[in-house]
């Protein structure tokens, strides 16, 4: 039972350079989200897709895309990356948008930016 | 807006010493939900309990316990005769039926607690 997966786990990128870090959940859940962790931030969301075919806004979005590609995959896109991206990125899915569910997370991926 | 402040930043016990997470959160909404999470040094983000706003019955799952008191907007966590193992980044999160932005039911984070268990 793998829960969430992301790739990759660690990337390097130049200012400017493009990504797009995939995620993926095997649990049959509705809503997925993208955080990015800071130092001293705690975690903060980037995207939300409450159900297959809608996504919606975080704390953070400047600088991102996200597709939810079906209800396994949602992925999250750098444009054109900046230094101020560095940080680890989770993905993380629940069983339905609902308040009272907990979140299940990926491993997150380490991204810096040069 | 909500809010959850987790005013340890770092916290340093020597093995089998209780030691006291604290979490003080803030919200407009009388029904909520609130989530402690642990980060070990591996890096995965590992749910630990979930409790509702209605709810302010103390909980223990072995060495852990939860206080929650909705009098003072707190929910601490407490890990008695801790271990090495314990050692990790602790997260507080709050979730709300809507969020000031209109947008539903997200987590809101602390800014976490690396406790670190020395042997």
């Amino acid at each position: 039972n793998a829960g969430v997966t992301q790739t990759p786990k660690f990337q390097v990128l130049k200012t400017g350079q493009s990504m797009t870090l995939q995620c993926a959940q095997d649990m049959n859940h509705n809503s997925m989200y993208w955080y990015r962790q800071d130092p001293g931030m705690g975690l903060r969301l980037i995207y939300y897709s409450a159900s297959e075919g809608t996504t919606d806004k975080g704390e953070v979005p400047n600088g991102y895309n996200v597709s939810r590609l079906n209800k396994r995959e949602f992925s999250l896109r750098l444009e054109s990356a900046a230094p101020s991206q560095t940080s680890v990125y989770f993905c993380a899915s629940r069983v339905a948008s609902s308040y009272n569910s907990p979140l299940h997370f990926g491993n997150g991926t380490r991204l810096t930016v040069t | 807006a909500q809010k959850v402040t987790q005013a340890q930043t770092e916290i340093s016990v020597v093995e089998k010493e209780d030691v006291t997470l604290d979490c003080v959160y803030e919200t407009r909404d009388t029904t909520y939900y609130l989530f402690w999470y642990k980060q070990p040094p591996s890096g995965e983000l590992v749910f630990l309990i979930r409790r509702n706003s209605f709810d302010e019955q103390n909980e223990i799952s072995g060495r852990y316990s939860w206080n929650f008191q909705k009098s003072t907007s707190s929910f601490n966590f407490t890990i008695t005769a801790s271990q090495v193992v314990d050692s990790a980044v602790y997260f507080c999160a709050l979730s709300e039926p809507y969020s000031s932005s209109g947008s539903a039911r997200q987590l809101t984070f602390g800014s976490g607690t690396q406790l670190t268990v020395l042997p």
